[in-house]
């Protein structure tokens, strides 16, 4: 039983585009929910975070909005360029469990130029 | 990398031998990982460590055993490989179980 969804599965924007990517969870125990970006070759590094006192948060052109009722939280990119090519994951853990993470599928972005 | 090397970087195997992946770090964080990435499954947790000489199953532990003897060191290894073993395998490290997890390079094994 996977415990994050991640969607879509890719995603095409055009430069100067929004792109957003969806997740949604099933343990309400979660309670810090990352977002890693992955170059092609490279290891997941962590982009931004959040915890689920707060509904968003924002650093620089990234953005997650956290929805507890719902159980959802997105990742948006303003103005998408194509350096922010990459495969996202996003993921989620609790604090009680050692920091092991659920992670979603990932979603592989590409920004035409 | 945050300080986090993996070895070897590649390999190639064949079905029934044994290989042990190595995780080292500079960090001296406590906790340490080991994921494996597959297409289209994201990455799962094999094993992880919460300091010397503890470990923990993660959700694909079946056919890895783990080791910690070292704050620096996690190794994984891979008794008797097998065909579906071939991944990417990535080793993170993080401070405290509820803080970010850095992530090495990743090992890319080929079981033939």
């Amino acid at each position: 039983q996977q415990q994050v969804k991640q969607s879509p599965q890719s995603l095409i924007v055009q430069k100067g585009g929004i792109s957003i990517i969806n997740c949604a969870y099933e343990n309400t125990a979660f309670d810090y929910f990352p977002w890693y970006q992955q170059f092609p070759g490279k290891g997941p590094a962590l982009l931004i975070a959040i915890r689920p006192d707060v509904s968003e948060k924002k650093e620089g052109r990234f953005t997650i909005s956290f929805n507890k009722s719902a159980k959802q939280f997105s990742l948006h990119i303003m103005d998408s360029q194509p350096g922010d090519s990459a495969t996202y994951f996003c993921a989620a853990s609790t604090g009680t469990n050692a920091g092991k993470s659920t992670f979603g599928d990932g979603t592989t972005l590409t920004v035409k130029p | 990398d945050a300080g986090i090397t993996q070895s070897p970087r590649h390999k190639v195997t064949e079905t029934g031998t044994p290989v042990t992946l190595r995780c080292h770090q500079t960090e001296n964080h406590r906790y340490m990982y080991w994921y494996r990435q597959d297409p289209g499954h994201g990455l799962r947790l094999i094993h992880y460590s919460y300091g010397v000489k503890d470990t923990d199953k993660g959700e694909v532990s079946d056919g890895y055993s783990v080791s910690r003897s070292k704050t620096e060191d996690f190794l994984l290894t891979l008794e008797s490989a097998t065909s579906s073993q071939t991944s990417v395998y990535f080793c993170a490290i993080s401070n405290r179980g509820t803080d970010t997890q850095y992530f090495g390079p990743g090992t890319r094994l080929t079981v033939l």
